[in-house]
């Protein structure tokens, strides 16, 4: 069966400060992979998603990146950390064909002081 | 418009009663429909995905489809304490060579003992 990790689970970050978060696929190959944050009370965001190794669509402009450094590995980061950046940030996966039924990690709760 | 609408709740049941959630979106040409939980604090976990127009039961959970009306909602039935969560609607948007979930901003479920 395939599972989706996510670390760390908790992060306190100064602002200004960088940021790097891993997620990790098991038990499947070619996966596409996403990043959403979901800020409190407020609805999931996509932020970027991939279909392959190196391959990264970005939805929406702003002081996040994303790597995809090997098949199953999704990188999320972030040079200098702004106050709006804290949030809930989970990362999903689906199969590269067939139904598009997505699949969360358990996600990173982000706080920028 | 959003292009995914539920009502924010809270929906507040008996133990027992039928809950009913609903959701309406904007894009005529979407194909899938999913339902996800989100217990406080955790991450989504998909309970319903439907794709036809009708009914489609698993267990307490049943999911409806009007794609004319543009309307999908999920049924709870016999509803449990435990059930008490944000529920969010998911409607798939074609990308070129992925799929986008549009997320509702979720109803929340309360089921009082």
């Amino acid at each position: 069966s395939q599972t989706i990790h996510q670390w760390p689970a908790t992060l306190v970050q100064p602002v200004g400060s960088p940021l790097s978060l891993e997620c990790t696929v098991e038990g499947t190959s070619n996966p596409n992979l996403y990043w959403y944050r979901q800020a409190a009370g407020r609805g999931l965001q996509l932020l970027f998603y991939s279909v392959g190794i190196g391959q990264i669509s970005s939805e929406v402009p702003q002081n996040l990146s994303a790597s995809r450094p090997q098949d199953r590995q999704f990188i999320l980061s972030s040079k200098k950390l702004l106050l709006s950046d804290s949030g809930f940030y989970l990362c999903a996966w689906s199969k590269g064909s067939g139904r598009p039924r997505q699949f969360f990690g358990p996600g990173t709760r982000l706080t920028v002081l | 418009q959003k292009e995914v609408e539920q009502n924010s709740g809270p929906l507040s049941v008996p133990e027992g009663a039928i809950a009913s959630l609903n959701c309406t979106y904007s894009d005529r040409g979407s194909q899938s429909f999913f339902w996800y939980r989100q217990y406080s604090g955790k991450s989504p976990e998909l309970i319903m995905s439907i794709y036809s127009n009708g009914d489609k039961e698993d267990g307490r959970f049943t999911a409806q489809l009007n794609k004319a009306s543009q309307y999908v909602s999920l049924l709870i039935r016999d509803s449990q304490p435990s059930d008490s969560a944000t529920y969010l609607c998911a409607v798939i948007l074609r990308m070129d060579s992925s799929y986008k979930l549009i997320f509702g901003s979720g109803t929340r479920l309360l089921v009082r003992p």
